[in-house]
């Protein structure tokens, strides 16, 4: 079946240290996102990718960065300039232009600072 | 910017009552479509039902439909003959043009069904 794989589930960080989380899709879509969700905010945008090898800037995007190397992946690196790194990361997908017919969503990923 | 509210953080209700949810949103776009998303304890998100702007008629999906009025930017969902299996967050979300650039969500609210 088709669908975005998010790795790990749980990801444990030390302060510092930069941690990568991984999507994978195989639903053949060339717009991927990702966005972080936080107790009581709701789902905010940090990076997205229309095409390879180009992405840009959502709403919270400083400490994190990303690539976009293949179309089935679209890797997240949370730095160590991210200040509250903390979440829950969830990752998307969408056909462009038809990105109104609904986004699929992978399992996400916490993320805990220690 | 477009902006999404959500004014109620959670809502209880008894099995088989009928619940509303309530949405407002801010754009000065006139192409957009509006989302509710669904996410149960599991975390995982599903797409509920969505209303095109271009569209008068509400959209409706089983147990789920939605009032949408537009001059108001209002887009509230209702559940009818609510299930426990109900019982998650419920995100309104917002996209315009073709929806590549991403969704806009509100803050949720958490629905609880009562047995």
């Amino acid at each position: 079946d088709g669908g975005i794989t998010q790795s790990p589930k749980y990801l444990f960080r030390k302060e510092g240290q930069n941690v990568t989380l991984s999507c994978e899709q195989n639903l053949n879509h060339d717009a991927m996102y990702w966005y972080r969700q936080d107790p009581g905010q709701g789902l905010r945008l940090i990076y997205y990718s229309q095409i390879v090898n180009d992405f840009q800037k959502g709403d919270i995007a400083e400490g994190y960065s990303v690539s976009r190397e293949k179309k089935e992946s679209f890797p997240l690196t949370v730095t160590s300039a991210q200040k509250n790194p903390t979440a829950f990361y969830l990752c998307a997908s969408s056909v462009p232009g038809q990105g109104a017919f609904g986004y699929t969503f992978g399992s996400g990923t916490r993320l805990t600072v220690v | 910017a477009q902006t999404v509210t959500q004014s109620q953080p959670e809502m209880s209700v008894q099995e088989a009552e009928t619940v509303t949810l309530s949405c407002t949103y801010d754009t000065s776009e006139n192409n957009y479509y509006l989302f509710w998303y669904k996410q149960p304890p599991s975390r995982q998100m599903i797409l509920v039902i969505r209303q095109e702007a271009y569209k008068q008629q509400n959209a409706t999906e089983n147990r789920f439909s939605v009032n949408f009025q537009k001059a108001a930017k209002s887009f509230s969902l209702k559940i009818s003959d609510s299930q426990l299996g109900d019982t998650a967050m419920y995100f309104c979300a917002f996209t315009s043009g073709g929806g590549a650039d991403g969704l806009t969500f509100g803050k949720g609210t958490h629905l609880i069904i009562q047995p």
